[in-house]
């Protein structure tokens, strides 16, 4: 059983829509993590949160907005999307903030973008 | 700058034959390396990390990888394939850089086991 929750796990939004993924981590740890999985393509970090601080913005479009209310929980905020940000979208957490920590991945988000 | 290259995009193995998976990294740094299993509609788990202590690395399933630094390779086996392995892998390494964990990740590596 993950440690890490996402949900929903599918999503079918319009590209007018506003809509949120969240994330929900029960390890005490004190990063957190979107990653954007799409086909073909290598897994792509967006957003690196330490101590709710956002730490990493990966050159990641204004219409994905992270938010990190508390160190257990993480949100992705989406609107005007386009059909291209159809992916997989993984949140992860780690115990530490720093090179050699694994990380610990929810089952993600399948988002559709119509 | 890190890097990380999986050089198969397929493997097919028969159960109960060994596993090979291969993976060849680039660090400017003394790297940290992982394994990564993801089985359909499911998230990244940890098989095994290396952090420089042992270079053989036992994981979980059997599964285990020997880091070797003279070939900048750290790959991924196992003895005797199951039907649970169907599942594609990631190799990825640390960058190590920058005071946070960024990872980066291979392009993976999906295994079909045949009966």
């Amino acid at each position: 059983e993950t440690g890490v929750t996402q949900t929903p796990r599918h999503l079918v939004m319009g590209m007018t829509n506003k809509k949120s993924l969240k994330c929900e981590q029960h390890l005490g740890h004190n990063a957190m993590y979107w990653y954007k999985q799409s086909a073909k393509k290598p897994l792509e970090l967006m957003f690196v949160y330490s101590l709710e601080e956002r730490v990493e913005n990966n050159s990641v479009p204004s219409r994905f907005s992270p938010e990190c209310p508390n160190s257990s929980h993480l949100f992705l905020h989406l609107h005007t999307l386009q059909p291209e940000d159809s992916a997989l979208y993984l949140c992860a957490s780690s115990q530490e903030w720093g090179a050699g920590s694994p990380l610990h991945f929810g089952n993600g988000t399948r988002l559709t973008v119509t | 700058a890190q890097s990380v290259t999986q050089l198969d995009s397929h493997v097919s193995v028969s159960e109960g034959t060994p596993v090979l998976l291969r993976c060849n990294y680039s660090s400017s740094y003394s790297p940290s390396l992982f394994w990564y299993v993801q089985h359909p509609n499911k998230g990244l788990q940890l098989l095994l990390k290396y952090t420089s202590a042992a270079t053989l690395v036992k994981g979980i399933n059997g599964f285990e990888a020997e880091f070797k630094k003279s070939e900048t390779s750290f790959h991924l086996t196992k003895p005797s394939a199951h039907m649970s392995d169907a599942a594609e892998y990631f190799c990825v390494v640390s960058a190590g850089t920058g005071g946070y964990n960024k990872l980066i990740f291979g392009a993976g590596t999906r295994l079909a086991v045949h009966p």
